[in-house]
């Protein structure tokens, strides 16, 4: 039972290098997010994906974009990295969808990307 | 926006002591609550959830939660700590419309004396 699987697991990238981190969800769940997590400051809300084909902005978008491939996956992309997006990214899912089926977040494993 | 606020970045307690993280959302409208756990190097895993129904919840490894209304609160408790309880705890909350957006605390660190 994977649940939500992240690649890579550690990236160290040079300032002005672009990357995807990839995320995919074996769970059927509707909504997938990507966070990002620094000391002290808890997750905060890069993107986020209501149900296949749509996304949008959460608290801290700027730098990143998203592809909601699939269903199952969700991928975030940085064009060109900067040092301030050094930082520890996780992917979420849950399966939102109407009343009644509401369902806690379920996280990857992380992604812990370095910015040189 | 939802905000969500953990007192205290850091507490500390003894081995068999009670834990007690606090956490206050803001909110007219009672939103979901969870607690998660993250342990060094790892993703988070959902200790306990709030949706309807009884407002207290018991979790996994022995911890608990009360859903207080008119003190908008969710802290989380246990008993009698455990070296293996130490981590990173996070409160989240969730608004009920359609959509599941997540907000989460600062996060509490617990560390367990032996």
């Amino acid at each position: 039972n994977a649940g939500v699987t992240q690649t890579p697991k550690f990236q160290v990238l040079k300032t002005g290098q672009s990357m995807t981190l990839q995320c995919a969800q074996d769970m059927n769940h509707n909504s997938m997010y990507w966070y990002r997590q620094d000391p002290g400051m808890g997750l905060r809300l890069i993107y986020y994906s209501a149900s296949e084909g749509t996304t949008d902005k959460g608290e801290v978008p700027n730098g990143y974009n998203v592809s909601r491939l699939n269903k199952r996956e969700f991928s975030l992309r940085l064009e060109s990295a900067a040092p301030s997006q050094t930082s520890v990214y996780f992917c979420a899912s849950n399966g939102s969808g109407g009343w009644g089926r509401r369902t806690e977040a379920f996280f990857g494993q992380g992604t812990r990307l370095t910015v040189v | 926006a939802q905000s969500v606020t953990q007192l205290g970045s850091h507490v500390s307690v003894s081995e068999g002591a009670l834990v007690l993280l606090r956490c206050n959302y803001s909110s007219s409208v009672p939103p979901y609550l969870f607690w998660y756990v993250q342990y060094p190097n790892q993703g988070l895993q959902l200790l306990l959830k709030y949706t309807t129904g009884a407002t207290l919840v018991k979790g996994i490894n022995g911890f608990e939660a009360e859903f207080k209304k008119s003190e908008t609160s969710f802290h989380l408790t246990k008993p009698s700590a455990h070296m293996s309880d130490a981590a990173e705890y996070f409160c989240a909350v969730s608004d009920r419309p359609v959509f599941n957006k997540f907000y989460f605390g600062s996060g509490t660190k617990l560390n367990v004396k032996p």
